[in-house]
Protein backbone atom coordinates (compact mmCIF):
# COMPACT_ATOMS: atom_id res chain seq x y z
CA UNK A 1 0.00 0.00 0.00
CA UNK A 2 1.10 3.50 -0.45
CA UNK A 3 1.98 5.80 2.48
CA UNK A 4 3.75 8.63 3.86
CA UNK A 5 4.79 8.48 7.21
CA UNK A 6 5.78 11.43 9.52
CA UNK A 7 7.01 9.64 12.46
CA UNK A 8 7.17 12.84 14.62
CA UNK A 9 3.60 14.63 15.10
CA UNK A 10 5.43 17.75 17.41
CA UNK A 11 9.11 18.45 17.58
CA UNK A 12 10.54 20.70 19.93
CA UNK A 13 13.79 23.05 19.15
CA UNK A 14 15.31 25.71 20.31
CA UNK A 15 16.26 29.18 18.16
CA UNK A 16 19.48 28.74 16.47
CA UNK A 17 20.01 24.66 17.02
CA UNK A 18 19.74 22.43 13.90
CA UNK A 19 16.54 20.73 12.66
CA UNK A 20 15.52 17.42 11.48
CA UNK A 21 12.34 16.43 10.05
CA UNK A 22 11.44 12.69 9.03
CA UNK A 23 9.70 10.85 6.37
CA UNK A 24 9.45 7.73 5.31
CA UNK A 25 7.72 6.49 2.27
CA UNK A 26 6.01 3.64 0.68
CA UNK A 27 5.61 3.40 -3.26
CA UNK A 28 5.54 1.42 -5.75
CA UNK A 29 6.90 3.83 -8.68
CA UNK A 30 9.84 5.97 -8.51
CA UNK A 31 8.51 8.87 -6.53
CA UNK A 32 8.17 12.16 -6.63
CA UNK A 33 8.81 13.86 -3.48
CA UNK A 34 7.84 17.24 -1.50
CA UNK A 35 7.95 19.33 1.51
CA UNK A 36 5.20 21.81 2.04
CA UNK A 37 5.28 24.21 5.25
CA UNK A 38 1.58 25.65 6.67
CA UNK A 39 1.55 28.85 8.84
CA UNK A 40 -1.25 29.07 11.57
CA UNK A 41 -4.13 29.58 9.65
CA UNK A 42 -3.04 29.97 5.76
CA UNK A 43 -2.61 27.29 2.90
CA UNK A 44 0.36 24.71 2.48
CA UNK A 45 3.44 26.26 0.46
CA UNK A 46 5.77 24.00 -1.28
CA UNK A 47 9.36 23.93 0.50
CA UNK A 48 11.50 21.87 -2.19
CA UNK A 49 10.87 18.54 -4.48
CA UNK A 50 12.68 15.96 -5.79
CA UNK A 51 11.70 13.70 -8.92
CA UNK A 52 15.21 13.25 -10.51
CA UNK A 53 19.42 13.71 -9.99
CA UNK A 54 21.10 15.22 -7.03
CA UNK A 55 19.65 13.28 -3.95
CA UNK A 56 20.07 16.40 -1.93
CA UNK A 57 18.06 19.26 -2.91
CA UNK A 58 18.03 22.69 -1.74
CA UNK A 59 14.79 24.71 -0.99
CA UNK A 60 13.20 28.14 0.00
CA UNK A 61 14.14 29.67 3.51
CA UNK A 62 17.06 27.78 3.84
CA UNK A 63 15.78 24.52 3.73
CA UNK A 64 16.88 21.26 2.31
CA UNK A 65 16.00 17.48 2.05
CA UNK A 66 18.39 14.25 1.09
CA UNK A 67 16.23 10.89 -0.80
CA UNK A 68 17.81 7.82 0.47
CA UNK A 69 16.59 5.25 -1.90
CA UNK A 70 17.74 2.50 0.00
CA UNK A 71 15.92 4.19 3.56
CA UNK A 72 12.68 4.87 1.63
CA UNK A 73 13.51 8.51 3.66
CA UNK A 74 12.88 12.24 2.77
CA UNK A 75 14.59 13.94 5.37
CA UNK A 76 13.86 17.92 5.83
CA UNK A 77 17.05 19.51 7.30
CA UNK A 78 17.90 23.20 8.43
CA UNK A 79 21.06 24.13 10.15
CA UNK A 80 19.91 26.60 12.08
CA UNK A 81 15.69 27.35 12.82
CA UNK A 82 14.36 30.93 13.42
CA UNK A 83 11.33 31.65 15.17
CA UNK A 84 9.59 32.21 11.81
CA UNK A 85 10.35 28.70 10.95
CA UNK A 86 7.23 27.66 13.40
CA UNK A 87 4.77 26.25 11.08
CA UNK A 88 3.55 22.68 10.82
CA UNK A 89 5.31 20.27 7.89
CA UNK A 90 3.82 18.21 5.44
CA UNK A 91 6.28 15.41 3.36
CA UNK A 92 3.92 14.31 0.38
CA UNK A 93 4.63 11.22 -2.31
CA UNK A 94 3.87 11.23 -6.18
CA UNK A 95 4.69 9.64 -9.18
CA UNK A 96 4.95 10.60 -12.78
CA UNK A 97 1.88 10.55 -14.43
CA UNK A 98 -0.12 10.02 -11.31
CA UNK A 99 -1.85 13.35 -10.37
CA UNK A 100 -2.32 12.51 -6.70
CA UNK A 101 -0.21 12.90 -3.93
CA UNK A 102 0.41 11.01 -1.20
CA UNK A 103 -0.04 12.77 2.33
CA UNK A 104 1.68 12.35 5.46
CA UNK A 105 0.00 13.29 8.38
CA UNK A 106 2.29 16.43 9.28
CA UNK A 107 4.66 17.50 12.15
CA UNK A 108 4.26 20.40 13.88
CA UNK A 109 7.36 22.46 14.60
CA UNK A 110 7.50 24.52 18.07
CA UNK A 111 10.88 27.26 18.22
CA UNK A 112 11.63 27.60 21.94
CA UNK A 113 13.06 31.37 22.57
CA UNK B 1 2.64 35.61 -9.54
CA UNK B 2 0.75 32.67 -9.84
CA UNK B 3 -2.04 31.63 -7.60
CA UNK B 4 -5.03 29.85 -6.14
CA UNK B 5 -7.62 32.26 -4.88
CA UNK B 6 -10.58 31.14 -2.69
CA UNK B 7 -13.25 33.23 -2.36
CA UNK B 8 -13.78 33.14 1.61
CA UNK B 9 -11.05 33.26 4.43
CA UNK B 10 -13.48 32.86 7.18
CA UNK B 11 -17.51 31.79 6.52
CA UNK B 12 -20.05 31.02 9.51
CA UNK B 13 -23.33 29.30 8.01
CA UNK B 14 -26.05 27.65 9.42
CA UNK B 15 -26.90 24.21 9.77
CA UNK B 16 -28.77 23.20 6.73
CA UNK B 17 -27.97 25.72 4.65
CA UNK B 18 -26.36 25.12 0.76
CA UNK B 19 -22.92 26.30 1.25
CA UNK B 20 -20.48 27.17 -2.05
CA UNK B 21 -16.89 27.28 -1.69
CA UNK B 22 -14.95 28.93 -4.87
CA UNK B 23 -12.11 28.14 -5.85
CA UNK B 24 -9.98 30.02 -8.65
CA UNK B 25 -6.62 28.92 -10.26
CA UNK B 26 -4.91 31.01 -13.76
CA UNK B 27 -2.29 28.63 -14.00
CA UNK B 28 -3.75 26.94 -16.62
CA UNK B 29 -3.53 23.66 -14.46
CA UNK B 30 -5.41 20.06 -15.67
CA UNK B 31 -5.86 19.01 -12.26
CA UNK B 32 -7.79 20.83 -9.17
CA UNK B 33 -8.32 18.88 -5.28
CA UNK B 34 -10.51 20.07 -2.93
CA UNK B 35 -9.22 18.58 0.72
CA UNK B 36 -10.40 19.15 4.44
CA UNK B 37 -8.40 19.72 7.35
CA UNK B 38 -8.77 18.56 10.82
CA UNK B 39 -6.43 18.87 13.84
CA UNK B 40 -5.33 15.36 14.16
CA UNK B 41 -6.47 14.20 10.88
CA UNK B 42 -3.90 15.61 8.10
CA UNK B 43 -5.24 16.60 4.92
CA UNK B 44 -8.28 14.12 3.35
CA UNK B 45 -9.40 14.55 0.30
CA UNK B 46 -12.88 15.24 -0.72
CA UNK B 47 -13.15 15.38 -4.33
CA UNK B 48 -10.34 15.97 -6.92
CA UNK B 49 -11.00 17.21 -11.14
CA UNK B 50 -8.50 16.40 -14.19
CA UNK B 51 -10.52 18.14 -16.56
CA UNK B 52 -13.42 20.44 -17.36
CA UNK B 53 -16.74 18.54 -16.31
CA UNK B 54 -14.85 15.70 -14.62
CA UNK B 55 -14.63 14.38 -11.09
CA UNK B 56 -13.51 12.03 -9.15
CA UNK B 57 -14.56 11.00 -5.54
CA UNK B 58 -12.09 11.18 -2.78
CA UNK B 59 -11.39 9.50 0.32
CA UNK B 60 -14.79 11.46 2.06
CA UNK B 61 -17.29 12.56 -0.33
CA UNK B 62 -20.25 12.07 1.57
CA UNK B 63 -21.79 15.10 2.12
CA UNK B 64 -19.98 17.45 -0.82
CA UNK B 65 -20.51 17.70 -4.41
CA UNK B 66 -18.64 19.45 -7.01
CA UNK B 67 -18.67 21.85 -10.02
CA UNK B 68 -16.15 22.30 -12.46
CA UNK B 69 -17.60 23.79 -15.53
CA UNK B 70 -14.40 26.01 -16.51
CA UNK B 71 -11.03 24.81 -16.52
CA UNK B 72 -10.19 27.62 -13.85
CA UNK B 73 -12.96 27.59 -11.02
CA UNK B 74 -13.83 24.31 -9.14
CA UNK B 75 -16.44 24.73 -6.77
CA UNK B 76 -17.46 22.66 -3.33
CA UNK B 77 -21.08 22.16 -2.25
CA UNK B 78 -22.16 21.53 0.71
CA UNK B 79 -26.06 20.58 -0.22
CA UNK B 80 -27.10 20.80 3.50
CA UNK B 81 -24.47 22.02 5.90
CA UNK B 82 -24.22 20.53 9.34
CA UNK B 83 -22.05 21.11 12.47
CA UNK B 84 -19.38 17.99 11.74
CA UNK B 85 -18.68 19.94 8.57
CA UNK B 86 -16.81 22.60 10.57
CA UNK B 87 -13.40 23.06 9.09
CA UNK B 88 -10.74 24.11 7.21
CA UNK B 89 -11.03 23.52 3.37
CA UNK B 90 -8.44 23.77 1.02
CA UNK B 91 -7.84 23.77 -2.71
CA UNK B 92 -5.13 22.83 -4.95
CA UNK B 93 -4.28 22.63 -8.45
CA UNK B 94 -1.60 20.66 -10.71
CA UNK B 95 -0.33 20.33 -14.03
CA UNK B 96 -0.87 17.29 -15.20
CA UNK B 97 2.60 15.93 -15.81
CA UNK B 98 3.05 15.54 -11.72
CA UNK B 99 6.47 17.28 -11.63
CA UNK B 100 5.95 20.30 -10.05
CA UNK B 101 3.47 19.29 -6.72
CA UNK B 102 0.83 21.43 -5.87
CA UNK B 103 -0.56 25.01 -5.44
CA UNK B 104 -2.86 25.84 -2.53
CA UNK B 105 -4.83 27.97 -1.93
CA UNK B 106 -4.93 30.05 1.71
CA UNK B 107 -8.13 28.11 2.87
CA UNK B 108 -11.31 28.47 3.89
CA UNK B 109 -12.45 28.17 7.75
CA UNK B 110 -15.73 27.29 7.52
CA UNK B 111 -17.73 26.93 10.99
CA UNK B 112 -21.55 25.83 11.07
CA UNK B 113 -23.62 26.77 13.79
Amino acid sequence: AQSVTQPDIHITVSEGASLELRCNYSYGATPYLFWYVQSPGQGLQLLLKYFSGDTLVQGIKGFEAEFKRSQSSFNLRKPSVHWSDAAEYFCAVGARGNYQLIWGAGTKLIIKP
Amino acid sequence: DVKVTQSSRYLVKRTGEKVFLECVQDMDHENMFWYRQDPGLGLRLIYFSYDVKMKEKGDIPEGYSVSREKKERFSLILESASTNQTSMYLCASSSSGGHYGYTFGSGTRLTVV
